[in-house]
């Protein structure tokens, strides 16, 4: 089975606005968390990640939040450009920097940015 | 660009056929790693190589095999195809067998490559 899902498989904003893209995970001995994005014809380019003892992080225009009492991952990016249109895929990695690096990835979400 | 490439970028062939995908991962990286994405499985790890030698399997048919040369490149060998085996077939790589959060040693993807049994 997949232990790594989406609430949303699409979603559609308008340009300018922010984003919120939701996962959840259901085996707690997962302790590392990437996001991908996933434009039609190529492959997942990593954008963020983060681990176990954290709650959020930030980059450029993107933050991810963590939340192990739910088991819940989102991804928020700021100011959504169309260029941010894409589908976005959560994995996550269980025992980083101690067990092998395969990731599990869940279904995605198709983010449509309106101009 | 992520640095790893991946031949063919389309593959079109006939059931109960062969084929065979490379890939050459980014430089400096040891570990390669193979995925399949499917329209009804999403993207499924199928197998781990490290420093030539296998680390990690996971979703791989048996139908499927996959080695890692000394030059670091590695080859996916599909057989006997199946309808249900097209797909797009990723190939990935990272600096160490495992993944250090922050360090820069997390797994690259490549473009893919598109194989359509018919």
């Amino acid at each position: 089975g997949e232990s790594v899902g989406l609430h949303l498989p699409t979603l559609s904003v308008q340009e300018g606005d922010n984003s919120i893209i939701n996962c959840a995970y259901s085996n707690s001995a997962s302790d590392y968390f990437i996001w991908y994005k996933q434009e039609s014809g190529k492959g997942p380019q990593f954008i963020i990640d983060i681990r176990s003892n954290m709650d959020k992080r930030q980059g450029q225009r993107v933050t991810v939040l963590l939340n192990k009492t739910v088991k819940h991952l989102s991804l928020q990016i700021a100011a959504t450009q169309p260029g941010d249109s894409a589908v976005y895929f959560c994995a996550e990695n269980m025992g980083y920097g101690g067990s092998q690096g395969n990731l599990i990835f869940g279904k995605g979400t198709k983010l449509s940015v309106k101009p | 660009d992520s640095g790893v490439t991946q031949t063919p970028k389309h593959l079109i062939t006939a059931t109960g056929q062969r084929v065979t995908l490379r890939c050459s991962p980014r430089s400096g990286d040891l570990s390669v790693y193979w995925y399949q994405q499917s329209l009804d499985q999403g993207l499924q790890f199928l197998i781990q190589y490290y420093n030539g030698e296998e680390r990690a399997k996971g979703n791989i048919l048996e139908r499927f095999s996959a080695q890692q040369f000394p030059d670091l490149h590695s080859e996916l060998n599909l057989s006997s195809l199946e309808l249900g085996d097209s797909a797009l077939y990723f190939c990935a790589s990272s600096k160490s067998d495992r993944i250090f959060p922050f360090s820069g040693n997390t797994i690259y993807f490549g473009e893919g490559s598109w194989l359509t049994v018919v």
